[in-house]
């Protein structure tokens, strides 16, 4: 019973395609997010999202967008890939109400941009 | 958010006691102590989370003096398994304020 999942696991792609990354929760949380480990392994937040509110992390570029079509969902959208956009990629949910800093990592989805 | 200081890396033995200490000098009134676990190829793992005092659950012991300027994870007798990367976060848990900002962690290295 995963409890966060991402899809793909591995995502190889050229310089200036589109590509999304899904995550979904089964933990009733009301708040995700989406996090990036660069190759130096340091986690930087990009967006947090609940149904009233999202917030962007103003270091993340417009060609990166999250979409939730409900409450278990956020997706990940990045237009124009670049190089430096290789990294892996994390989703996290809480339940805000009650402890916004206990969060539920997905397993990651590394991107590769060639 | 307070800035914490932790150490880059450690190393221990298994079946030691190891404890991680991290600065955070500037924590605030309403900031809670928050300790994150990355294995290799891994999301982060919430390992425990504390105010002041002690805290303790089934993984691990959050040590927290009275002036909260740093507070020590305590992992009991560590395994190979044990090793990960440890991160300290302080923030304010409140409604508007959970956007976690993972400092470079403590790398733990158990030997054999």
């Amino acid at each position: 019973d995963t409890a966060v999942s991402q899809t793909p696991k591995y995502l190889v792609t050229q310089m200036g395609n589109d590509k999304s990354i899904k995550c979904e929760q089964n933990l009733g949380h009301d708040t995700m997010y989406w996090y990036k480990q660069d190759s130096k392994k340091f986690l930087k937040i990009m967006f947090s999202y609940n149904n009233k509110e999202l917030i962007i992390n103003e270091t993340v570029p417009n060609r990166f967008s999250p979409k939730s079509p409900d409450k278990a969902h956020l997706n990940l959208h990045i237009n124009s890939l670049e190089l430096g956009d290789s990294a892996v990629y994390f989703c996290a949910s809480s339940q805000l109400a009650e402890s916004s800093y206990e969060q539920y990592f997905g397993p990651g989805t590394r991107l590769t941009v060639t | 958010l307070a800035k914490t200081t932790q150490p880059i890396s450690m190393d221990s033995y298994e079946g030691q006691e190891v404890n991680i200490t991290c600065s955070h000098n500037n924590i605030a009134t309403n900031d809670y102590i928050t300790w994150y676990q990355q294995f290799p190829s891994q999301g982060p793992r919430f390992i425990i989370q504390g105010y002041k005092t002690k805290v303790t659950n089934e993984v691990a012991s959050l040590f927290i003096p009275a002036d909260r300027k740093s507070s020590t994870l305590s992992l009991p007798r560590v395994s190979l398994s044990d090793t990960a990367v440890y991160y300290c976060l302080v923030g304010d848990g409140g409604a508007g304020s959970y956007q976690l900002t993972f400092g470079k962690g403590t790398k733990l290295s158990v030997i054999p």
